[in-house]
């Protein structure tokens, strides 16, 4: 079954790199998402990728995708206060239409 | 992307009574999906809503307990019945995406206490 899993917590210095990580059990993974979730505040998509690319790169995001060890990370250059949130990685399953299985989510405290 | 609003934003209710979250879309879309987020916790699929068909359930959630109504492509409903305090959690409608195919855009969330 489908399984995706994230570390809790991660605490940074403001203007440091930001690392989270996902990983994830499915391998028929087509999509693999980032979202991000501020107090008090739906979900709003970072950024995706395509689960035959590698690499992403938009702004400050960095999206790696490791299929062979199906491990997905973000990297956050420049880690501002403002980026202090929950971010949520998720996958979409080409047989499984267009539902999505979320991690439980990884608490970013970005600390000035 | 898509620009969903929800209402109410956030509600206090007593035990027993229900509770109707209206979710509206600026665009028609073909699938809205409903979410549950206890506190601390990450998302879970209640019930996927399509226009013109019953609502489909995951596993764990009934009908008589998340009544859900998709009356157009553009604007949905879900009603939590009955309630416990169980029940608080945030309650989120999402829809999918027009621009990026499989992907899903969210509304901002109902904040349910149930007292």
């Amino acid at each position: 079954g489908e399984d995706v899993e994230q570390s809790l917590f991660l605490s940074v210095r403001e203007g440091d790199s930001s690392v989270i990580n996902c990983t994830y059990t499915d391998s028929s993974s087509t999509y693999l998402y980032w979202y991000k979730q501020e107090p008090g505040a739906g979900l709003q998509l970072l950024t995706y990728i395509f689960s035959n690319m590698d690499m992403k790169q938009d702004q400050r995001l960095t999206v790696l995708l490791n299929k062979k060890d199906k491990h997905l990370s973000l990297r956050i250059a420049d880690t501002q206060t403002g980026d202090s949130a929950i971010y949520f990685c998720a996958e979409s399953i080409s047989n499984a239409g267009n539902m999505l299985t979320f991690g439980g989510g990884t608490r970013l405290m970005v600390k000035p | 992307s898509a620009v969903i609003s929800q209402k109410p934003s956030r509600d206090i209710c007593q035990r027993g009574t229900s509770l109707t979250i209206q979710c509206q879309v600026d665009s028609q879309v073909t699938m809205m999906f409903w979410y549950r987020q206890q506190p601390g916790q990450s998302l879970t699929l209640i019930a996927t809503a399509n226009q013109g068909s019953e609502a489909t359930y995951e596993s764990g959630f009934v009908i008589d307990k998340f009544p859900i109504s998709r009356p157009n492509l553009t604007f949905s409903t879900l009603t939590v019945s009955n309630m416990s305090p169980e029940d608080s959690s945030i309650y989120l409608c999402s829809v999918d995406g027009l621009a990026v195919q499989e992907t899903q855009y969210f509304g901002p969330g109902t904040r349910l206490l149930v007292l």
